[in-house]
């Protein structure tokens, strides 16, 4: 069976540079949600999409932006990285928004910035 | 806002033997789902359980299983002959019932299963 998407699988930026990661949902699935997970430490809610709009914003910088196109693919755009933007960031599609349909994860994209 | 606990950092298990890993959690919902989630060193989000909380009923998968204590806000995961495989970071989630923004899941810290062959 088809499983969440995503790429790159690594991903090294330096300081201040920018960074796209891409995340293609479960076919049919209408909802995308982003999470980072820092070194030692438990995912954290970013922000999520429904039938492409936003949905619910969590911790996401300012410098973090993010959207859902037409074919319910997400990219998560960062910019003027920091070291402390090193994390796993894991995207999760489901059926529906916040409905009883679990989210499935995709294997998430490390990203390392030096 | 929803919290989970997971209060213990780490745990240590015996191949075939049983263990159990705790989970708190704070709401003022009532109805909500609860999930535990295992994250192998290949740092892959798989979930193990899932359980709504308006089922009185303990979920069961295979050799897992949960207690649910709804009105102690108690969600503990039972594994039962462990198997080295099960070595694994393993989250406790919450997430709202209700659709709307409610979709994201709030996770605990987690804890760190060991299994000794």
């Amino acid at each position: 069976a088809a499983g969440v998407i995503q790429s790159p699988r690594h991903l090294i930026k330096e300081k201040r540079e920018t960074a796209t990661l891409k995340c293609y949902p479960i076919p049919r699935h209408d909802t995308v949600y982003w999470y980072q997970q820092g070194p030692g430490q438990d995912p954290q809610f970013l922000i999520s999409f429904y039938e492409k709009m936003q949905s619910d914003k969590g911790s996401i910088p300012d410098r973090f932006s993010a959207q859902q196109f037409s074919d319910y693919h997400s990219e998560l755009n960062m910019s003027s990285l920091e070291l402390g933007d090193s994390a796993l960031y894991f995207c999760a599609s489901s059926l529906g928004k916040g409905n009883q349909e679990e989210a499935f994860f995709g294997q998430g994209t490390r990203l390392t910035v030096v | 806002a929803q919290t989970v606990t997971q209060s213990q950092p780490e745990m240590s298990v015996q191949e075939a033997e049983t263990v159990t890993l705790s989970c708190t959690y704070d709401t003022s919902e009532s109805d909500y789902y609860l999930f535990w989630y295992k994250q192998p060193p290949s740092r892959q989000m798989i979930l193990v359980i899932r359980q709504e909380a308006y089922k009185q009923q303990n979920a069961t998968e295979n050799r897992f299983s949960v207690n649910f204590q709804k009105a102690a806000k108690s969600f503990s995961l039972k594994i039962s002959d462990s198997q080295l495989g099960d070595a694994a970071m393993y989250f406790c989630a919450y997430r709202s019932w209700y659709g709307g923004s409610q979709g994201n899941l709030i996770f605990g810290k987690g804890t760190k299963l060991s299994v000794k062959p």
